[in-house]
């Protein structure tokens, strides 16, 4: 059974930094890319960032660009996003998504860690 | 970025209803598009992939339909674990981007 187990959210001040970790199980996590996805409270769904199964590919969006680097471990069957210069505005439950095995889209899906940004 | 626009954003219907929601690419993604169903509190779970490939499990009452910038989501026959919110994304290109969602509730 695929099983994605994120940890690391928590409250943090505007400006701080935190690291995001997924730990992953019931599958050869090296043979898949990843991704971050993320859900404001109340909205929807905001693609975060990619990786590809062995590194060499990364992509983020816009709005984290320059703040977040995502990063995997698969010695470790692990995924992480390391967040630095937090804003209100990335306040939101995170999820981490593996991606399909041929495809760009989301086949399974973590249950989400929250990252609170406030004073 | 790809932009996808849902429609309609939230909708109500009774169980039994046959249940449809659009989502349009502002360009041609192929059949790069995957739908999701949400329910509240809990991670989405991938229903539909390739725009009509039913994913394992999924039941077949669900189905998709599609190709370039307009797409469908179609619950033939809706049930009471069915309403939730439903959301499309496309993978043709980076930045992967959803539609906004569309809440399905009862009437």
């Amino acid at each position: 059974e695929v099983q994605l187990v994120e940890s690391g959210g928590g409250l943090v001040q505007p400006g701080g930094s935190l690291r995001l970790s997924c730990a992953a199980s019931g599958f050869t996590f090296s043979s898949y890319s990843m991704n971050w996805v993320r859900q404001a409270p109340g909205k929807g769904l905001e693609w975060v960032s990619y990786i590809s199964s062995s590194s060499s590919t990364i992509y983020y969006a816009d709005s984290v660009k320059g703040r977040f680097t995502i990063s995997r471990d698969n010695a470790k069957n692990s995924l992480y996003l390391q967040m630095n210069s937090l804003r209100a505005e990335d306040t939101a439950v995170y999820y981490c998504a593996r991606g399909s095995y041929y495809g760009g889209y989301v086949d399974y899906w973590g249950q989400g860690t929250l990252v609170t940004v406030s004073s | 970025a790809i932009q996808l626009t849902q429609s309609p954003s939230s909708l109500s219907a009774s169980v039994g209803d046959r249940v449809t929601i659009t989502c349009r690419a502002s360009q041609g993604i192929s059949s790069a598009l995957a739908w999701y169903q949400q329910k509240p509190g809990k991670a989405p779970k991938l229903l539909i992939y390739d725009a009509s490939s039913l994913e394992s499990g999924v039941p077949s009452r669900f189905s998709g339909s599609g190709f370039g910038t307009d797409f469908t989501l179609t619950i033939s026959s809706l049930q009471p674990e069915d309403f939730a919110t439903y959301y499309c994304q496309q993978f043709n290109s980076y930045p992967l981007t959803f539609g906004g969602g569309t809440k399905v509730e009862i009437k």
